[in-house]
């Protein structure tokens, strides 16, 4: 079983649309989680931290849920420029090392 | 300001030839990471510098890579005898500041070096 498991998609949605990524992690004593954004042949920027409240940023809305090992994000409102795979990561603790998903690819079309 | 640069951007290597792969993290990052990318893959973690301490090296898949950061600023990331099932992007990533000190230090990743075994 792989340490963070994502959809790969293709997640293709109309502008304006509201989409959820879903990721689960297999460490339980992992420490922190993010989600970043790969634009295509470009390296992976980070998006936003997770946290167990729940956070948002502007359209952006991550959730982590400790007791199910898993973790969601939520687009709304989605613009033609949020097309890219985002990424579900995880710090498993210790030195900073980073578990990544394989991504899930998003398109937002027309 | 500069972010995190890697060269070359590109490399095509016969295999069984040694590669040598630059990083220039961001100025007074102390943490520097490299990771290997496959296509369609999330990226995977290779190694760890803590200044010019290389801290974790679990992910290096094999004897054939070395990664060194001498004087705790520039790394070089190195393949031995290189093989088609190295070809992928390999990118390198700078954090700020010691990880005792925080719980998590964003990482600036560079754009990577797309290396291609024929």
């Amino acid at each position: 079983r792989k340490e963070v498991e994502q959809d790969p998609g293709p997640f293709n949605v109309p502008e304006g649309a509201t989409v959820a990524f879903n990721c689960t992690y297999s460490n339980s004593a992992s420490q922190s989680f993010f989600w970043y954004r790969q634009d295509c042949r470009k390296e992976p920027k980070l998006l936003m931290s997770v946290y167990s409240s729940g956070n948002e940023d502007g359209r952006f809305t991550a959730q982590l849920n400790r007791a199910s090992q898993y973790i969601s994000l939520l687009i709304r409102d989605s613009k033609l420029s949020d097309s890219a795979t985002y990424l579900c990561v995880v710090n498993p603790g210790g030195g900073n090392k980073l578990t990544f998903g394989t991504g899930t690819q998003l398109k937002v079309e027309l | 300001g500069a972010g995190v640069s890697q060269s070359p951007r590109y490399k095509v290597a016969k295999r069984g030839q040694d590669v040598a792969l630059r990083c220039d993290p961001i100025s007074g990052h102390v943490s520097l990471f490299w990771y290997q990318q496959a296509l369609g893959q999330g990226p995977e973690f290779l190694t760890y510098f803590q200044n010019e301490a290389q801290l974790d090296k679990s992910g290096l898949p094999s004897d054939r890579f070395f990664a060194e950061r001498p004087e705790g600023s520039v790394s070089t990331l190195k393949i031995q005898r290189t093989q088609q099932e190295d070809s992928a992007v390999y990118l390198c990533a700078s954090s700020l500041a010691n990880p005792g000190l925080a719980k998590y230090n964003e990482q600036f990743f560079g754009p990577g070096t797309r290396l291609t075994v024929l």
